[in-house]
Parts: structure tokens; C-alpha cells; sequence
């Protein structure tokens, strides 16, 4: 069984479209975060969500909404897609918030926007 | 810039060699954790020490932590052709979220 589920793993879109990603963990783990991975591999926190509670907004642009409908599931949309968006977007969840315990990624999910 | 930095950024070994990997980071933290990515995978939690603890052992991996120079290594033994992957380190420098370096591209040839 996948502890955490991202979908799709691949997504190829125009500017100026909207998609969502979604994951899920079967962990049990009450704390879920989105990264995004550039091509430089370097990976920056997006948003934490808690309890379905958002504790940690990383200065993102407002294109980007993170929704959480229960604590088992972050899923993250983004509208009007720019150039720039594309990178590989990654869930990850732990048992406590905070920066305490180990992070579970899901695979990641491409994003390329043409 | 990055709270936890890499070095190298690429390393490339014999299998059976040993692989040292370097990070320092900038300000006090809680722990730090390594991480390993496989290409086009997610990332895979290997280790964590804690700011009061010196070195931790996992099987061929070995983690030291020095918090007077603010640095940390993960060295990998015996190193296989499955090891090849990029290592990163990560750290809480405020205690709400891990910040991750750019991490090291490891290649062990065959």
C-alpha cells in the first residue's frame, strides 16, 4: 500500500490554464505539506496544513490554493498557469507538525507548462 | 540562500568505495535529518540526529553533528550501485518547518 498518493504524476499544460494535484496518505499522520522541487533540485516548503487547519503559508502567490477536505487528503490547485510553475510538485505528511519528526513524499507530481 | 548547504554537489565513486557528504547550515537547530531522492522519486527519510547527540548509526550509513561549526556528514560504506541517488540534508532552523539543502548528486559505478 503507497503511504502517500499523489495524482497525476505527470501533467503537461498551457499558460494560462488551471489544474489541481491531489494526494492522499493512508498514514494516519495529522500534519501534510506541499513542496515544490525545481530543476536545480531545490526543494521549498509551499504550505503545511494541520487537522485540515493551514499552519504554514510560504509566501506564495494567490494563484496557488491548497485545499484540505479531511486530514487524510492536501490537495493543491493553481490557477492561471505561468512558465514558471513548472517543477516537479511533492505531498508529504508527518505525525506531528513542526519540524520534529520525519517527513513520508509521496512520487511527486511533474508539472510542465508550455 | 539556503540554511543547509551540500558539499559537493556531485560526488562519483566506485562501488565498495566509501561517500562522504557534507552539510552546514546557518543558524542553532532541533535536528537534522538526510534524506535520499532517487531519480524521478520521491524523498526517503535515512537519518535523524538531534542537536544534544554527536553520531548515529543505520546500517552502512553513519551521521555525525558537530553544532559548534554548525555542520553534519552522512557517510555511506561500502558503497553499491543502488546507493546512487542525490542526498539531502535538512534542518529546522525555526522549529515550525524542515528546510532542505541543494543537496549531492552520489553516482556509485559498477
Amino acid at each position: 500500500d503507497t503511504a502517500v498518493s499523489q495524482t497525476p504524476k505527470y501533467l503537461v499544460t498551457q499558460m494560462g490554464n488551471d489544474k489541481s494535484i491531489k494526494c492522499e496518505q493512508n498514514l494516519g499522520h495529522d500534519t501534510m505539506y506541499w513542496y515544490k522541487q525545481d530543476s536545480k533540485k531545490f526543494l521549498k516548503i509551499m504550505f503545511s496544513y494541520n487537522n485540515k487547519e493551514l499552519i504554514i503559508n510560504e509566501t506564495v502567490p494567490n494563484r496557488f490554493s491548497p485545499k484540505s477536505p479531511d486530514k487524510a487528503h492536501l490537495n493543491l490547485h493553481i490557477n492561471s498557469l505561468e512558465l514558471g510553475d513548472s517543477a516537479v510538485y511533492f505531498c508529504a505528511s508527518s505525525q506531528v507538525s513542526g519540524a520534529t519528526g520525519e517527513l513520508f513524499f509521496g512520487e511527486g507530481s511533474r508539472l510542465t507548462v508550455l | 540562500s539556503q540554511q543547509g548547504e551540500e558539499d559537493p554537489q556531485a560526488l562519483s565513486i566506485q562501488e565498495g568505495e566509501n561517500a562522504t557528504m557534507n552539510c552546514s547550515y546557518k543558524t542553532s537547530i532541533n535536528n537534522l535529518q538526510w534524506y535520499r531522492q532517487n531519480s524521478g522519486r520521491g524523498l526517503v527519510h535515512l537519518i535523524l540526529i538531534r542537536s544534544n547527540e554527536r553520531e548515529k548509526h543505520s546500517g552502512r550509513l553513519r551521521v555525525t553533528l558537530d553544532t559548534s561549526k554548525k555542520s553534519s556528514s552522512l557517510l555511506i560504506t561500502a558503497s553499491r550501485a543502488a546507493d546512487t541517488a542525490s542526498y539531502f540534508c535538512a534542518t529546522d532552523p525555526s522549529g515550525s518547518r524542515l528546510t532542505f539543502g541543494e543537496g549531492t548528486q552520489l553516482t556509485v559505478n559498477p
